[in-house]
């Protein structure tokens, strides 16, 4: 069964510029949640997805949006970018609310 | 205040030795929680969840959780160099749909 596929893995961007990441959860996983992680502040939660619809989101300013595709996959995307944007940004996949999460690979980000 | 702690290490442990990871948590909505392992440059690995009262084990590894005390452990027993990582917590509240993870505790297991 094929894991929680993330694209693509590592980009460089400079301030100013926006970006889009994608997430294709494990197969019949309806829940997919985005975190970002930085070495100073750890695992942050970004926003979860359930069904295309956006139940919870975490205290990150509105240039931080996401969506859910009707198959489950689901982009964030990050516009205005800032020095401390950079960081690892990651994608989990479940059931359905309280399941165990699994994560993909990530998406490293840099800002330069 | 954060909503889940651990204690932040690092734990240094001798190869065959049981490593004993702590974590408590504030929200008493929490009601799932999981362990995750990260070495590093990687991504989390979920290695044990544990939903209700008492002990769960997997193969070396056992979670403990005590909801009336706020506190979830993990032990890693004969613990082997690959055991070697970041041990992150993780609670979850059923009604707000995501994950509070604590900073995580770096295990190094000597050979």
């Amino acid at each position: 069964k094929a894991g929680v596929t993330q694209t693509p893995r590592y980009l460089i961007k400079t301030r100013g510029q926006q970006v889009t990441l994608s997430c294709s959860p494990i197969s019949g996983h309806r829940s997919v949640s985005w975190y970002q992680q930085t070495p100073g502040q750890g695992l942050q939660f970004l926003f979860e997805y359930f069904s295309e619809t956006q139940r919870n989101k975490g205290n990150f300013p509105g240039r931080f949006s996401g969506r859910q595709f009707s198959n489950s996959r689901s982009e964030m995307n990050v516009s205005t970018l800032e020095l401390g944007d950079s960081a690892l940004y990651l994608c989990a996949s479940s059931m359905a609310g309280n399941q165990p999460q699994h994560f993909g690979d990530g998406t490293r980000l840099s800002i330069l | 205040q954060k909503e889940v702690e651990q204690n932040s290490g690092p734990l240094s442990v001798p190869e065959g030795a049981i490593a004993s990871l702590n974590c408590t948590y504030s929200d008493r909505g929490s009601q799932s929680f999981f362990w995750y392992r990260q070495y590093s440059g990687k991504s989390p690995e979920l290695i044990m969840f544990i939903y209700s009262n008492g002990d769960k084990e997997d193969g070396r590894f056992t979670a403990q959780l005590n909801k009336a005390s706020q506190y979830v452990s993990l032990l890693i027993r004969d613990s082997q160099p690959s055991d070697s990582a970041t041990y992150l917590c993780a609670g979850g509240d059923s009604n707000d749909y995501k994950l509070s993870f604590g900073a995580g505790t770096t295990v190094t297991v000597r050979a």
